[in-house]
């Protein structure tokens, strides 16, 4: 079945330093695919996707590329800041748009 | 624009109690509806979906139940809350588009 593995956090970094979050699935076909984000005490917010192979997402100065021979799609951002402290979702969409998310990444950033 | 509503916020029940969540959305028609439940430090999972009126899919069992009454209302009930129902859940809608859209969250405590 369809499933999304990422990178367990927390991941803790400095303000302005280069974040990526490891993402892979397993689907059958060819899913959409997605990161959500969550700040504290809310709910998900869609950060970006990518519908096929090869696009890439952005959102916000973060990055995302759909990767079909790896079938990964990794999060990644050039200079993080402490707004960005929160915890992020990788996740794909499978018939019906049901969503199958991964566990979660708690990226915590300091000043 | 589409907005969704969901009630209430936090709620705070004794085992054994029943249980009411209601989900709104406004400003789109025929939405798939879903609920999702997130168990503390752990991932999301998908309880239940609708792709319209009175047409509910489950996709894990529990002691839970979804009704969806109107087109843009789902609603989620239990006869009997357990402690293990305890949780966050999120009522999120899609459309035409693959990406879903969440609400605020309602955060169960069954004491």
């Amino acid at each position: 079945g369809n499933s999304v593995t990422q990178m367990e956090g927390p991941v803790t970094l400095s303000e302005e330093a280069f974040l990526t979050i490891n993402c892979t699935y397993t689907a059958t076909g060819y899913p959409s695919l997605f990161w959500y984000v969550q700040y504290p005490g809310e709910g998900l917010q869609l950060l970006l996707k990518a519908t096929k192979a090869d696009d890439k997402g952005s959102n916000k100065g973060f990055e995302a590329t759909y990767r079909k021979e790896t079938t990964s799609f990794h999060l990644e951002k050039g200079s993080v800041q402490v707004s960005d402290s929160a915890v992020y979702f990788c996740a794909l969409s499978g018939g019906y748009n049901k969503l199958i998310f991964g566990a979660g990444t708690r990226l915590a950033v300091h000043p | 624009s589409q907005t969704i509503h969901q009630w209430p916020a936090t709620l705070v029940q004794p085992v054994g109690s029943p249980l009411s969540l209601e989900c709104t959305v406004e400003g789109t028609s025929n939405p798939n509806l879903y609920w999702y439940r997130q168990a503390a430090g752990r991932g999301l999972q998908l309880l239940f979906y609708s792709v319209g009126i009175g047409q509910i899919s489950s996709e894990v069992p529990q002691n839970l139940s979804a009704s969806r009454p109107q087109d843009r209302q789902f609603i989620l009930s239990s006869k009997k809350l357990l402690l293990s129902d305890s949780g966050f859940y999120l009522c999120a809608w899609t459309t035409q588009g693959v990406e879903a859209f969440f609400g605020q969250g309602t955060r169960l405590t069954v004491v």
